[in-house]
């Protein structure tokens, strides 16, 4: 089956400073994901982008699904960023493939 | 909208007892999913219903099972719980259309223990 693998598995940064997290994944995909695992272990839609490049707030991310990958970027970090990041991807009949996540925590 | 609703938030059982996880959608989804969450892991998918009637087994689905009630409703049930179904179980939905758009929205999670 497909592969995802997310890099790196933990970073630490102070409040403020810019991250980059990554995702590459094994085989072509028709649909990508990335969420935001808070501390309470509740799951949050970050985006949906299968290709191309969104933005929301400080957040975007970027798939380049030729290259099979994907990255998150955080801009100016707040410590309620903290959390685990997941990429997970589709490769058809609606399966959905988790990386391992990115713990990331902000200190203040 | 309330979205993706789960109950119970928290469970303990003793191996060898059963239940019933329930899961809910109020967008009008028509497909359905539950996962498991481990430690330190990723989500790993047990079970699917593309539509209402239809059910798949997903990457984990031994010692599952699933009832796809009606459309809004999605059940996983645990007949004899084993110790290694400890986890956290996730319930999502999607909207599934042409050309493969499939976003999927997660519950709160409900936290199984097995004692």
């Amino acid at each position: 089956g497909i592969q995802v693998e997310q890099s790196p598995p933990d970073l630490i940064l102070q409040e403020g400073a810019n991250s980059t997290l990554r995702c590459n994944f094994s085989d072509s995909v028709n649909n990508l994901q990335w969420f935001h695992q808070n501390p309470w272990g509740q799951l949050i839609n970050l985006f949906y982008i299968p290709s191309g490049t969104k933005q929301n707030g400080r957040l975007s991310a970027t798939t380049v699904a030729t290259e099979r990958y994907s990255l998150l970027y955080i801009s100016s970090s707040q410590t309620t960023d903290s959390g685990v990041y997941f990429c997970a991807v589709e490769r058809g009949a609606q399966k959905l493939v988790f990386g391992q996540g990115t713990r990331l925590t902000i200190n203040p | 909208n309330a979205g993706v609703t789960q109950t119970p938030k928290f469970q303990v059982l003793k191996t060898g007892q059963s239940m019933t996880l329930q899961c809910a959608q109020d967008m009008n989804h028509n497909s359905m999913y539950w996962y498991r969450q481990d430690p330190g892991m990723g989500l790993r998918l047990i079970y699917y219903s593309a539509s209402e009637g239809t059910t798949d087994k997903g990457e984990v689905p031994n010692g599952y099972n699933v009832s796809r009630l009606n459309k809004r409703e999605f059940s996983l049930r645990l007949e004899s719980a084993a110790p290694s179904q400890t986890s956290v179980y996730f319930c999502a939905s999607s909207q599934t259309r042409g050309g493969g758009w499939n976003e999927q929205f997660f519950g709160p999670g409900t936290r199984l223990t097995v004692l």
